[in-house]
C-alpha cells in the first residue's frame, strides 16, 4: 500500500508553545488528507479534513484557531498546535486518501505538553 | 453513514482463522464496508473494502451477506502480529472519504 510519513514521531514541549506536525504522502499525490486525534484507550476522532490549495474543514468542537492546518502541496499537510496545553497531549494521526477512497495512515505523532 | 456494531473483543489461536463480525443493518446502497486495524501505538492500517461482492486480498477476505446488513472479516491464518484493534467502517459517496471510527474489536491472537 501507499506510504504516509509523519514527523516528528514524538514531541515533548512546554505549555504555551506551538508545535508543528508534518504529514507526507511519499509515493502518491493526495488532494485530501485527514487529521485525527486519539486519547489513551479511546478510538480515533476526526479533527479536520485538509484539501490541497484550500482551507481545511474542521469537525464540530475542534478550534480552527488552535489547530492550524496547511495543505500547501499534493504531498504535504501540516498541523500546528498553537499555545499547547497539557490537555492537548494526545496521539495525532494523519491520513491521505487514495484513488479508491481508501485512507493510508501515518505512524502517528505522540505529543506531550508539560 | 451507517452505524456499525462489533463485539468488543475476540480471541483466536495462532494459525487458526480469525472471523471478525460486523453488523451494519442500516447500510444504504451506495455505502461501502471498509476494514482497518490498529496495532498498539501505530497508525491504522487499511485491510480491505467491499460493496456487495465478497473480496479477497493478500491480507484478508471480506464476506458480505446478501442483504448487506452484516459482514465478516476473515484472517485465514492468524499470527501473533495480527493482535490489534479491528475497525469496521461504513462510508458512502457523500462522506468524501471521512472515516468515523467506533470502538472496534480487540483481537488477541494467542500461542
Amino acid at each position: 500500500g501507499a506510504v504516509v510519513s509523519q514527523h516528528p514521531s514524538r514531541v515533548i514541549c512546554k505549555s504555551g508553545t506551538s508545535v508543528k506536525i508534518e504529514c507526507r504522502s511519499l509515493d502518491f499525490q493526495a488532494t485530501t488528507m485527514f487529521w485525527y486525534r486519539q486519547f489513551p484507550k479511546q478510538s480515533l476522532m476526526l479533527m479536520a479534513t485538509s484539501n490541497e490549495g484550500s482551507k481545511a474543514t474542521y469537525e464540530q468542537g475542534v478550534e480552527k484557531d488552535k489547530f492550524l492546518i496547511n495543505h500547501a502541496s499534493l504531498t504535504l499537510s501540516t498541523l500546528t498546535v498553537t499555545s499547547a496545553h497539557p490537555e492537548d497531549s494526545s496521539f495525532y494521526i494523519c491520513s491521505a486518501r487514495g484513488k479508491l477512497n481508501e485512507q493510508f495512515f501515518g505512524p502517528g505523532t505522540r505529543l506531550t505538553v508539560l | 453513514d451507517a452505524k456499525t456494531t462489533q463485539p468488543p473483543s475476540m480471541d483466536c489461536a495462532e494459525g487458526r482463522a480469525a472471523n471478525l463480525p460486523c453488523n451494519h443493518s442500516t447500510i444504504s446502497g451506495n455505502e461501502y464496508v471498509y476494514w482497518y486495524r490498529q496495532i498498539h501505538s501505530q497508525g491504522p492500517q487499511y485491510i480491505i473494502h467491499g460493496l456487495k461482492n465478497n473480496e479477497t486480498n493478500e491480507m484478508a477476505s471480506l464476506i458480505i451477506t446478501e442483504d448487506r446488513k452484516s459482514s465478516t472479516l476473515i484472517l485465514p491464518h492468524a499470527t501473533l502480529r495480527d493482535t490489534a484493534v479491528y475497525y469496521c467502517i461504513v462510508i458512502g459517496g457523500t462522506s468524501y472519504g471521512k472515516l468515523t471510527f467506533g470502538q472496534g474489536t480487540i483481537l488477541t491472537v494467542h500461542p
